[in-house]
């Protein structure tokens, strides 16, 4: 079954400190990568996209993910955080193959002054 | 989110109360999703069409249904509510290009069954 998975619900740490969020999904042939950022009581944010060609990926505000086909991953990194960085953040995988995107189940970041 | 409309924004629903979730996008999308979303459990898809006239369920469907009768709409039907669908729903719609995917989110609609 096609599954994502974010292994730390909640991540709290100091600002301008780095950070990583991970997330690994079921294997497939072809997949395509996205992470979304929700702000407090607002919808869903485009932070960055993966869908060929050089596996590390540059977002918006900073963000970057690295595409590890061997491993099923798309880890989602920032080297130095700040407060305005406090959100959720969810992965999400497009399986082509049945045209389904599938959300993780989500990483609060909260970040400390 | 542009391009993805939700109607309505907001809604409170007796228990047994049916009601119809409209998602609009005129960005000629192929495909079009409906989510949910609960504390900790992330965007679960309840249902989704890769086509105008085709359904198909996604993680969680039961007690909604859904219709693409245009291309461009996605209706989520609840036909008796339960406190249980007390949450945010989510509309999607997406496309593969040539140049590349695009998927756009509606901004939601919160739903109370009370």
């Amino acid at each position: 079954a096609q599954s994502v998975t974010q292994l730390d619900s909640q991540v709290p740490v100091f600002e301008e400190a780095p950070v990583e969020l991970r997330c690994n999904y079921s294997s497939s042939v072809s997949v395509y990568l996205f992470w979304y950022v929700q702000y407090p009581n607002q919808g869903l944010q485009l932070l960055l996209k993966y869908l060929s060609g050089s596996t590390l990926v540059k977002g918006i505000n900073g963000f970057e993910a690295e595409f590890n086909k061997s491993q099923t991953s798309f880890h989602l990194r920032k080297p130095s955080v700040h407060i305005s960085d406090t959100a959720e953040y969810f992965c999400a995988v497009l399986y082509s193959s049945a045209s389904k995107i599938i959300f993780g189940s989500g990483t609060r970041l909260s970040i400390r002054p | 989110n542009a391009g993805v409309t939700q109607t309505p924004k907001f809604r409170v629903l007796k228990t047994g109360q049916s009601m119809t979730l409209l998602c609009a996008q005129d960005m000629n999308h192929e495909y079009m999703y409906w989510y949910r979303q609960d504390p900790g459990m992330g965007l679960r898809l309840i249902h989704y069409s890769v086509g105008e006239g085709t359904t198909a369920k996604g993680e969680v469907p039961d007690g909604y249904n859904v219709s693409r009768l245009k291309k461009q709409n996605f209706l989520l039907g609840l036909e008796s509510a339960a406190p249980s669908q007390t949450s945010v729903y989510f509309c999607a719609s997406s496309t593969i290009r040539q140049d590349g995917l695009e998927a756009f989110f509606g901004q939601g609609t919160r739903l109370t069954v009370v």
